[in-house]
Protein backbone atom coordinates (compact mmCIF):
# COMPACT_ATOMS: atom_id res chain seq x y z
CA UNK A 1 0.00 0.00 0.00
CA UNK A 2 1.76 3.40 -1.15
CA UNK A 3 2.05 5.47 1.85
CA UNK A 4 1.27 9.70 1.59
CA UNK A 5 2.89 11.14 -1.46
CA UNK A 6 4.20 15.15 -1.09
CA UNK A 7 5.20 17.26 -4.41
CA UNK A 8 8.07 18.43 -4.85
CA UNK A 9 10.52 17.46 -2.22
CA UNK A 10 12.56 20.39 -2.05
CA UNK A 11 11.55 23.75 -3.89
CA UNK A 12 12.81 27.20 -4.11
CA UNK A 13 11.30 30.58 -4.12
CA UNK A 14 11.82 34.33 -3.45
CA UNK A 15 9.47 36.46 -1.89
CA UNK A 16 6.33 37.47 -3.03
CA UNK A 17 5.87 34.59 -5.29
CA UNK A 18 3.21 31.92 -4.60
CA UNK A 19 3.58 27.88 -4.17
CA UNK A 20 1.53 24.92 -4.69
CA UNK A 21 2.11 21.82 -2.57
CA UNK A 22 0.44 18.38 -3.40
CA UNK A 23 -0.89 15.59 -1.34
CA UNK A 24 -1.76 12.57 -2.56
CA UNK A 25 -3.09 10.71 0.68
CA UNK A 26 -2.84 6.72 1.29
CA UNK A 27 -5.84 4.94 -0.82
CA UNK A 28 -8.86 4.94 0.72
CA UNK A 29 -7.97 7.73 3.05
CA UNK A 30 -10.57 10.68 3.22
CA UNK A 31 -9.11 13.27 5.75
CA UNK A 32 -5.90 15.48 4.67
CA UNK A 33 -4.26 17.84 7.24
CA UNK A 34 -1.08 19.97 6.44
CA UNK A 35 1.68 21.22 9.62
CA UNK A 36 4.49 23.08 9.37
CA UNK A 37 7.69 22.61 10.61
CA UNK A 38 10.16 25.47 11.71
CA UNK A 39 12.98 25.24 13.70
CA UNK A 40 11.57 28.40 15.84
CA UNK A 41 7.93 27.40 15.93
CA UNK A 42 8.10 23.51 15.45
CA UNK A 43 5.10 21.49 14.12
CA UNK A 44 1.55 24.03 13.60
CA UNK A 45 -1.17 22.89 12.31
CA UNK A 46 -2.30 24.48 9.23
CA UNK A 47 -5.95 23.14 7.97
CA UNK A 48 -7.83 19.85 7.94
CA UNK A 49 -9.69 18.78 4.72
CA UNK A 50 -12.34 15.90 4.61
CA UNK A 51 -14.77 15.16 1.82
CA UNK A 52 -13.23 18.24 -0.09
CA UNK A 53 -14.68 20.13 2.45
CA UNK A 54 -12.27 22.43 5.34
CA UNK A 55 -12.97 20.96 8.88
CA UNK A 56 -10.39 22.75 10.96
CA UNK A 57 -8.03 26.22 10.84
CA UNK A 58 -5.06 26.44 12.71
CA UNK A 59 -3.98 30.12 12.90
CA UNK A 60 -2.17 31.33 9.90
CA UNK A 61 -2.76 34.10 7.55
CA UNK A 62 -4.86 34.02 4.57
CA UNK A 63 -2.06 34.23 2.43
CA UNK A 64 -1.92 30.33 3.31
CA UNK A 65 -5.28 27.99 1.61
CA UNK A 66 -5.61 24.95 0.27
CA UNK A 67 -8.73 22.70 -1.46
CA UNK A 68 -9.21 19.07 -1.72
CA UNK A 69 -10.41 17.36 -4.37
CA UNK A 70 -13.15 14.59 -5.20
CA UNK A 71 -10.12 11.86 -5.50
CA UNK A 72 -8.82 13.34 -2.02
CA UNK A 73 -5.77 14.76 -3.27
CA UNK A 74 -4.88 18.31 -1.73
CA UNK A 75 -3.37 21.25 -2.49
CA UNK A 76 -2.43 24.05 -0.11
CA UNK A 77 -1.24 27.49 -2.31
CA UNK A 78 0.87 29.77 -0.38
CA UNK A 79 0.58 33.38 -1.94
CA UNK A 80 2.90 36.38 -1.62
CA UNK A 81 6.01 34.81 0.15
CA UNK A 82 7.81 35.61 3.18
CA UNK A 83 10.93 34.89 4.60
CA UNK A 84 9.14 33.25 7.09
CA UNK A 85 7.35 30.84 5.09
CA UNK A 86 10.84 29.02 5.02
CA UNK A 87 9.64 25.57 6.54
CA UNK A 88 9.44 21.92 5.82
CA UNK A 89 5.31 21.33 4.75
CA UNK A 90 4.22 17.92 6.58
CA UNK A 91 0.77 16.31 4.60
CA UNK A 92 -0.95 14.17 7.07
CA UNK A 93 -3.71 11.77 6.16
CA UNK A 94 -6.54 9.04 8.11
CA UNK A 95 -9.09 7.04 7.16
CA UNK A 96 -12.01 9.54 8.25
CA UNK A 97 -12.92 12.00 10.76
CA UNK A 98 -13.13 9.49 13.58
CA UNK A 99 -10.01 7.89 12.96
CA UNK A 100 -7.57 9.40 15.13
CA UNK A 101 -4.55 8.56 13.83
CA UNK A 102 -2.55 10.20 11.08
CA UNK A 103 0.03 8.83 8.70
CA UNK A 104 2.68 11.50 7.60
CA UNK A 105 3.95 12.17 4.34
CA UNK A 106 8.09 13.01 3.52
CA UNK A 107 7.00 16.53 3.33
CA UNK A 108 7.87 19.27 0.83
CA UNK A 109 10.82 21.61 1.60
CA UNK A 110 9.89 24.95 0.71
CA UNK A 111 12.70 28.18 1.18
CA UNK A 112 12.28 31.52 0.63
CA UNK A 113 15.10 33.39 -0.75
CA UNK B 1 -6.05 25.86 24.79
CA UNK B 2 -3.84 22.15 24.47
CA UNK B 3 -0.09 22.33 24.63
CA UNK B 4 2.52 19.79 24.94
CA UNK B 5 5.65 19.98 27.34
CA UNK B 6 8.50 17.84 26.65
CA UNK B 7 12.32 17.65 28.30
CA UNK B 8 14.74 19.76 25.98
CA UNK B 9 16.85 18.34 23.66
CA UNK B 10 19.54 17.13 22.68
CA UNK B 11 19.55 14.00 24.75
CA UNK B 12 22.87 12.10 24.26
CA UNK B 13 23.44 8.31 25.45
CA UNK B 14 25.56 5.33 25.04
CA UNK B 15 24.76 2.53 22.67
CA UNK B 16 22.57 -0.37 25.38
CA UNK B 17 21.36 3.28 27.81
CA UNK B 18 17.94 3.66 29.18
CA UNK B 19 16.09 6.36 27.76
CA UNK B 20 13.20 8.18 29.41
CA UNK B 21 12.28 11.32 27.53
CA UNK B 22 9.44 13.51 29.41
CA UNK B 23 6.00 14.72 28.34
CA UNK B 24 3.54 16.24 29.93
CA UNK B 25 0.68 17.56 28.36
CA UNK B 26 -2.57 20.22 29.28
CA UNK B 27 -5.96 19.32 27.76
CA UNK B 28 -9.80 19.34 27.81
CA UNK B 29 -11.75 16.10 28.18
CA UNK B 30 -9.73 12.84 27.06
CA UNK B 31 -7.32 13.41 24.75
CA UNK B 32 -5.32 10.27 22.84
CA UNK B 33 -1.84 10.73 23.31
CA UNK B 34 1.21 9.64 20.60
CA UNK B 35 4.79 9.26 20.24
CA UNK B 36 6.00 9.95 16.67
CA UNK B 37 9.59 10.12 15.57
CA UNK B 38 11.23 12.01 13.05
CA UNK B 39 14.28 10.31 11.18
CA UNK B 40 16.89 13.13 9.09
CA UNK B 41 14.82 14.20 5.77
CA UNK B 42 12.06 12.40 6.62
CA UNK B 43 8.59 13.13 7.75
CA UNK B 44 7.25 11.54 10.99
CA UNK B 45 6.25 8.05 11.69
CA UNK B 46 3.96 7.28 14.34
CA UNK B 47 5.70 5.26 17.06
CA UNK B 48 3.38 4.39 19.12
CA UNK B 49 0.27 5.90 20.60
CA UNK B 50 -2.74 5.66 23.65
CA UNK B 51 -6.06 6.49 23.96
CA UNK B 52 -7.39 6.44 27.17
CA UNK B 53 -5.89 6.41 31.06
CA UNK B 54 -3.46 3.91 31.88
CA UNK B 55 -3.16 2.76 28.45
CA UNK B 56 0.12 1.31 28.04
CA UNK B 57 1.46 2.01 23.68
CA UNK B 58 4.68 0.01 23.14
CA UNK B 59 6.32 -0.62 19.43
CA UNK B 60 10.08 -1.47 18.56
CA UNK B 61 10.96 -1.86 22.50
CA UNK B 62 9.90 1.91 23.06
CA UNK B 63 6.63 1.77 25.77
CA UNK B 64 4.60 4.64 27.13
CA UNK B 65 1.90 4.52 29.81
CA UNK B 66 -0.93 7.57 29.77
CA UNK B 67 -1.21 9.24 32.93
CA UNK B 68 -4.28 10.55 33.44
CA UNK B 69 -3.35 11.80 37.13
CA UNK B 70 -0.09 13.48 36.36
CA UNK B 71 -1.05 14.33 32.76
CA UNK B 72 2.18 12.82 31.43
CA UNK B 73 3.22 10.33 28.83
CA UNK B 74 6.48 9.74 28.88
CA UNK B 75 8.67 7.39 26.18
CA UNK B 76 10.84 4.93 27.89
CA UNK B 77 13.44 2.40 26.36
CA UNK B 78 15.16 -0.55 27.99
CA UNK B 79 18.02 -0.54 25.82
CA UNK B 80 18.74 2.15 23.06
CA UNK B 81 20.50 1.36 19.49
CA UNK B 82 22.64 3.84 17.42
CA UNK B 83 19.79 3.52 14.88
CA UNK B 84 17.33 4.81 17.77
CA UNK B 85 18.93 8.27 16.52
CA UNK B 86 15.98 10.86 15.68
CA UNK B 87 14.11 13.49 17.17
CA UNK B 88 11.13 12.29 19.14
CA UNK B 89 7.90 14.30 19.43
CA UNK B 90 4.86 13.96 21.66
CA UNK B 91 1.46 15.29 20.68
CA UNK B 92 -2.30 15.10 21.43
CA UNK B 93 -5.43 14.64 19.58
CA UNK B 94 -8.45 16.46 20.67
CA UNK B 95 -10.67 14.25 18.73
CA UNK B 96 -14.23 14.73 19.11
CA UNK B 97 -13.71 17.12 22.05
CA UNK B 98 -14.26 20.60 20.27
CA UNK B 99 -16.23 18.56 17.44
CA UNK B 100 -14.06 20.48 14.77
CA UNK B 101 -12.36 18.18 13.36
CA UNK B 102 -9.32 16.33 14.43
CA UNK B 103 -5.90 18.27 14.96
CA UNK B 104 -2.54 16.88 16.70
CA UNK B 105 -1.10 19.54 19.14
CA UNK B 106 2.88 18.79 19.06
CA UNK B 107 5.43 18.97 22.09
CA UNK B 108 8.87 20.85 20.78
CA UNK B 109 10.71 18.08 20.08
CA UNK B 110 13.13 16.14 21.79
CA UNK B 111 16.91 15.23 19.69
CA UNK B 112 18.23 11.68 20.38
CA UNK B 113 22.02 10.76 19.52
CA UNK B 114 23.41 8.04 20.36
CA UNK B 115 26.85 6.60 20.72
CA UNK B 116 28.59 3.59 20.15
Amino acid sequence: KAGVTQTPRYLIKTRGQQVTLSCSPISGHRSVSWYQQTPGQGLQFLFEYFSETQRNKGNFPGRFSGRQFSNSRSEMNVSTLELGDSALYLCASRVNSGANVLTFGAGSRLTVL
Amino acid sequence: GNSVTQMEGPVTLSEEAFLTINCTYTATGYPSLFWYVQYPGEGLQLLLKATKADDKGSNKGFEATYRKETTSFHLEKGSVQVSDSAVYFCALSDLGVTGGGNKLTFGTGTQLKVEL
